[in-house]
Order: C-alpha cells, then sequence, then structure tokens
C-alpha cells in the first residue's frame, strides 16, 4: 500500500534552517509530481511547493519562494524540503503528497515550530 | 495567491444534503477545471474526495459530488450521514502555476 512517511520536523530559532523528508512506498515514485503542503496550527491548508517527476519543475508559494527548496531523489524514493531563514509564520504541520494540483495520497506530516 | 474563501462552517441533519462554497477569482476557479475538495478528520491526514471539479476518485461514495459556476465551486454531500463530520478545504490551480487552499469548513452533523 502507499506509504508516504514525513521525518525532520522540529523546534527551531527563527532565521535558522530545517531539512523535512518525505519517504516514499508502495507506488512508481518516479512516476508522481509531488508537492509539500502546510497546515498552521487551527488554520487551514496551504500549497508550498511542487516537484515534477524528473525535477524539471519546481514551483513555490509567494510565502516560501527564496527561502525554501524542493528537491527530490527516485533512485531513494524520497522527497525534501530545505527551509532556510525560517520565521514564526512557518509554523505548521508540513506533509507531503502525490500530485501537482491534485493530491491523492498524503502522509501523516512532521510538525515544525519556529520560535526562541 | 489569495485564499480561497469558504464558509466558516455548515451543518445538517443526518439524511440531508449540504453544499459547500468555495469562491475565487478569474485567475483560479474561474480559469481552470482543476479544482479539488479534501476532507479532514481531526488529527488525520486529508483525504481527497473530489478532483477536476467533478471526478470522485475510487472509494469515495457517490453521495459527494462537485460543480463549478464561474468563479464558485461547490461541494454537495448528500444523504449525510455522521462520519461525514469534518473539516473541508477546496483546492484549485491558480496563475503561474500555482496552488491555492480555502481557509476551510467545519461540516457538523447534528
Amino acid at each position: 500500500q502507499v506509504q508516504l512517511v514525513e521525518s525532520g520536523g522540529g523546534l527551531v530559532k527563527p532565521g535558522g534552517s530545517l531539512r523535512l523528508s518525505c519517504a516514499a512506498s508502495g507506488f512508481t515514485f518516479s512516476d508522481y509530481y509531488m508537492s509539500w503542503i502546510r497546515q498552521a496550527p487551527g488554520k487551514g491548508l496551504e500549497w508550498v511547493s511542487y516537484v515534477s517527476t524528473s525535477s524539471d519543475y519546481t514551483n513555490y508559494a509567494d510565502s516560501v519562494k527564496g527561502r525554501f527548496t524542493i528537491s527530490r531523489d527516485n533512485a531513494k524514493n524520497s522527497l525534501y524540503l530545505q527551509m532556510n531563514s525560517l520565521r514564526a509564520e512557518d509554523t505548521a504541520v508540513y506533509y507531503c503528497a502525490t500530485g501537482g494540483y491534485d493530491f491523492v495520497y498524503w502522509g501523516q506530516g512532521t510538525l515544525v515550530t519556529v520560535s526562541s | 495567491q489569495s485564499a480561497l474563501t469558504q464558509p466558516r462552517s455548515v451543518s445538517g441533519s443526518p439524511g440531508q444534503s449540504v453544499t459547500i462554497s468555495c469562491t475565487g477569482t478569474s485567475s483560479d476557479v474561474g480559469a481552470y477545471n482543476y479544482v479539488s475538495w479534501y476532507q479532514q478528520h481531526p488529527g488525520k491526514a486529508p483525504k481527497l474526495v473530489i478532483y477536476d471539479v467533478i471526478k470522485r476518485p475510487s472509494g469515495v461514495p457517490d453521495r459527494f459530488s462537485g460543480s463549478k459556476s464561474g468563479n464558485t465551486a461547490s461541494l454537495t454531500i448528500s444523504g449525510l450521514q455522521a462520519e461525514d463530520e469534518a473539516e473541508y478545504s477546496c483546492c484549485s490551480y491558480a496563475a503561474s502555476y500555482t496552488l491555492v487552499f480555502g481557509g476551510g469548513t467545519r461540516l457538523t452533523v447534528l
């Protein structure tokens, strides 16, 4: 069965960096666009970024552009999100999901807390 | 990238129908037939219930249906059941190859 398992979340100070990972299994990872979506505590979902199957195309929400970098390693069935210059408003549960404009499979999420 | 507009909450009794609206602009909902809807129970990951405005993934009951008129998409749940109580969020493809979500609607089954 399809599994997406995020890791790498935690507590980080404003201005700090964090790298999230998403391990995929149960499907042909290299066939799917992949995305990161986040949800701040008590708030709605917010699309963060997507990457194409062969990493040719990436795109970002304005709120993270220039600070976050999405990448993937198809050989390792893994998706990544490098987050730099973190701000308090980046505090959220970060989900990885399959797809680029609709999201069929989701992980359980990893919590990122940005606080001093 | 302004969020799509959804009502904060809706409610209905078991067996009734409810409709949740999702209003965007001519640059997102009105421009593309790439509107999707997600059901999220507390503490759980979202689940896709409608994609491409009107399509249902396999395994989603046909009580769930989607539609769109102009800049507003809608999710209708007929024959409400207790397990439908959840948060529902819409999402649309938007300008510059980005995506935008709605703020979410809390559905209460009375």
